[in-house]
């Protein structure tokens, strides 16, 4: 089946800083998605990307779906505590069965010291 | 309040006994999915349901099954021949772009 690259897999940082994560894929999607799953948790969806190109913001959170259709990514901007959590982002395909369905990344794990 | 409820939040299951996990949503959306979360990986698709009374299988049915007789339900069962049924479930609705989820169903094999 299709297969997104989300990386890194996790990471550590400090208060205050930003933040950058990208999934790439062999295939074209024409949706991209970025979720974030807290603990115990099922997954919120951050932001939602449609076209080629499109840059989206959701406070300080910012998301671009790349040109040529196979990658997006996501920053958070000033990271404060609760930003801790999985980030997942997720491609979806038009046409035949695929339609609807969604492909996951392997999230990101994101750990924010104080 | 619009949205996704699964039940129960945690599950004990002794071997060889079948489970079922409820899923119902109120927001009118015609597809319906189960995924299975184990640790460190992401998200896999068990079954999926894009119309009442229809369903296909995702990439792990093995060991699964569903039912889709209503457009609001969309139960799982876990049945004995999983092999390896403990881990986190998901379930989540579309009307074919963003997908929302529930508060997921921890199941543990004792």
């Amino acid at each position: 089946g299709q297969q997104l690259n989300q990386s890194p897999q996790s990471m550590f940082i400090q208060e205050g800083e930003d933040v950058s994560m990208n999934c790439t894929s062999s295939s074209i999607f024409n949706t991209w998605l970025w979720y974030k799953q807290d603990p115990g948790e099922g997954p919120v969806l951050l932001i939602a990307l449609y076209k080629a190109g499109e840059l989206t913001s959701n406070g300080r959170l910012t998301a671009q779906f790349g040109i040529t259709r196979k990658d997006s990514f996501l920053n958070i901007s000033a990271s404060i505590p609760s930003d801790v959590g999985i980030y997942f982002c997720a491609g979806q395909t038009a046409g035949g069965t695929s339609y609807g369905k969604l492909t996951f990344g392997q999230g990101t794990i994101l750990t924010v010291h104080p | 309040d619009g949205g996704i409820t699964q039940s129960p939040k945690y599950l004990f299951r002794k071997e060889g006994q079948n489970v079922t996990l409820s899923c119902e949503q109120n927001l009118n959306h015609d597809a319906m999915y189960w995924y299975r979360q184990d640790p460190g990986q992401g998200l896999r698709l068990i079954y999926y349901s894009q119309i009442v009374n229809d369903f296909q299988k995702g990439d792990i049915a093995e060991g699964y099954s569903v039912s889709r007789e209503k457009k609001e339900s969309f139960p799982l069962t876990v049945t004995s021949a999983q092999k390896n049924p403990t881990a986190f479930y998901l379930c989540a609705s579309d009307w074919g772009t963003e997908a929302f989820f529930g508060q997921g169903t921890r199941l543990t094999v004792v």
